[in-house]
């Protein structure tokens, strides 16, 4: 069963600093993994979708990575600002069951400080 | 709005009652996901439909939770004689097809709260 772990659980940063989030998970038989953001009383929106044969993608300030032999991928966030505060999840796409169900970690919440 | 719909936002029911919570996908979206989300446990997944049919329905919890999806669009989830540990929130999602790379996009939820 696949499993989704992301660390830290939380996170404080000044506003201007570079940030790395990290995410792991068990089963390297997955389609993609995507980074979403969640904003409190809100829905996800996705922020980044990486397929398996992919080892980045970017957009803006944000670059996201991944290893799939290793299991792991990293969401960068360059010179964060008090509006990316939010709860960042991240989701895999695996092969072990149809219909393309996402599995997700517990996220990392987010506080940029001015 | 072009977004997923849902309703209510919130809703706050006793214990026993049946509640019907509604999602109304991206227009010509035919894939359509229910997902749980609560304290301690993350998001999960209950259901898939594509159109009509629920291929993978092994995420529903107990047989009180139910769904349907009429015409290929809006979907109910109804789940009956409630318990407080089905309070969450239940957050629903489309894509424009199944495959791999579809990206799912979701609605804002349903708050519910179990007394």
């Amino acid at each position: 069963k696949q499993e989704v772990t992301q660390i830290p659980a939380a996170l404080s940063v000044p506003e201007g600093e570079n940030l790395v989030l990290n995410c792991s998970f068990t089963d390297s038989a997955i389609y993609n993994l995507q980074w979403f953001r969640q904003d409190p009383g809100k829905g996800l929106t996705s922020l980044l979708l990486i397929q398996s044969s992919q080892r980045e993608q970017t957009s803006g300030r944000l670059n996201a990575s991944l290893d799939k032999s290793s299991g792991r991928s990293t969401l960068y966030i360059a010179a964060s600002q008090p509006g990316d505060s939010a709860t960042y999840l991240c989701a895999v796409k695996g092969k072990e069951t149809s219909g393309s169900r996402l599995t997700f970690g517990e996220g990392t919440q987010l506080t940029v400080n001015p | 709005g072009a977004g997923v719909s849902q309703s209510p936002s919130n809703k706050v029911t006793e214990k026993g009652k049946d509640v019907e919570l509604r999602c109304d996908p991206i227009s010509g979206h035919t894939a359509l996901y229910w997902y749980r989300q609560s304290l301690g446990q993350g998001l999960e997944f209950l259901i898939y439909f594509q159109g009509n049919s629920a291929p993978d329905k092994s995420g529903l919890p107990s047989d009180r939770f139910s769904a349907e999806r009429t015409g290929g669009s809006v979907s109910t989830l109804t789940i009956q004689r409630t318990q407080q540990e089905d309070s969450a929130v239940y957050l629903c999602a489309s894509s424009s097809r199944t495959g791999p790379n579809q990206p799912q996009h979701f609605g804002d939820g349903t708050r519910l709260s179990i007394l």
